[in-house]
């Protein structure tokens, strides 16, 4: 089975913090993916990456940015946490454009 | 106008019941359809997908698929109390997919 892991599944951050969410898949897959979701928000994608060193920005990717060094790990990175950045982050990942994804376990950051 | 619609919920059904769920989609070029299930707390898990138009069975899911009407839905027979969760219906348009809100199902013991 494929496996997506986020790095931590709880974080507790001050604001203004520079933070760093970690996300590691390992089936090879070209396609990763950021979301945040939020109680009758949904799911909102923050970033996304086809390829290595590729970025695209979603729907929401104010105060964020990413990196994709190599192809299994991709990072979104909080500039200066505030706390209306406090949420569920979920990475995911898929092979290719018919596919569905692999989520994360995610992770429940708040900023105090 | 949003890309992916459900039914707005929730849903309540009895033990044993068939829960129903609906999805409506605006893109006529997508392929691809998927159902998540989503635990609270948790993040979503893959359930069910399905490509072309017609019936797809898995155990006590079905999901149904026409592109036609633009519409795919998601059928639960002889729901438990462990599919009480909210669903997501899920299309692909070029990398990405897009999710509608989703539906929250209780069955009720």
């Amino acid at each position: 089975d494929v496996k997506v892991t986020q790095s931590s599944r709880y974080l507790v951050k001050r604001t203004g913090e520079k933070v760093f969410l970690e996300c590691v898949q390992d089936m090879d897959h070209e396609n990763m993916f950021w979301y945040r979701q939020d109680p009758g928000l949904g799911l909102r994608l923050i970033y996304f990456s086809y390829d290595v060193k590729m970025k695209e920005k979603g729907d929401i990717p104010e105060g964020y940015s990413v990196s994709r060094e190599k192809k299994e790990r991709f990072s979104l990175i909080l500039e200066s946490a505030s706390t209306n950045q406090t949420s569920m982050y979920l990475c995911a990942s898929k092979p290719g454009s018919s596919y569905g994804y692999t989520f994360g376990s995610g992770t429940r950051l708040t900023v105090v | 106008q949003k890309e992916v619609e459900q039914n707005s919920g929730p849903l309540s059904v009895p033990e044993g019941a068939i829960a129903s769920l609906n999805c409506t989609y605006s893109d006529r070029g997508s392929q691809s359809f998927f159902w998540y299930r989503q635990y609270s707390g948790k993040s979503p898990e893959l359930i069910m997908f399905i490509y072309s138009n017609g019936d797809k069975e898995d155990g006590r899911f079905t999901a149904q698929l026409n592109k036609a009407s633009q519409y795919v839905s998601l059928l639960i027979r002889d729901s438990q109390p462990s599919d009480s969760a909210t669903y997501l219906c899920a299309v692909t348009g070029d990398y990405k997919l897009s999710f509608g809100a989703g539906t929250t199902v209780t069955v009720r013991a």
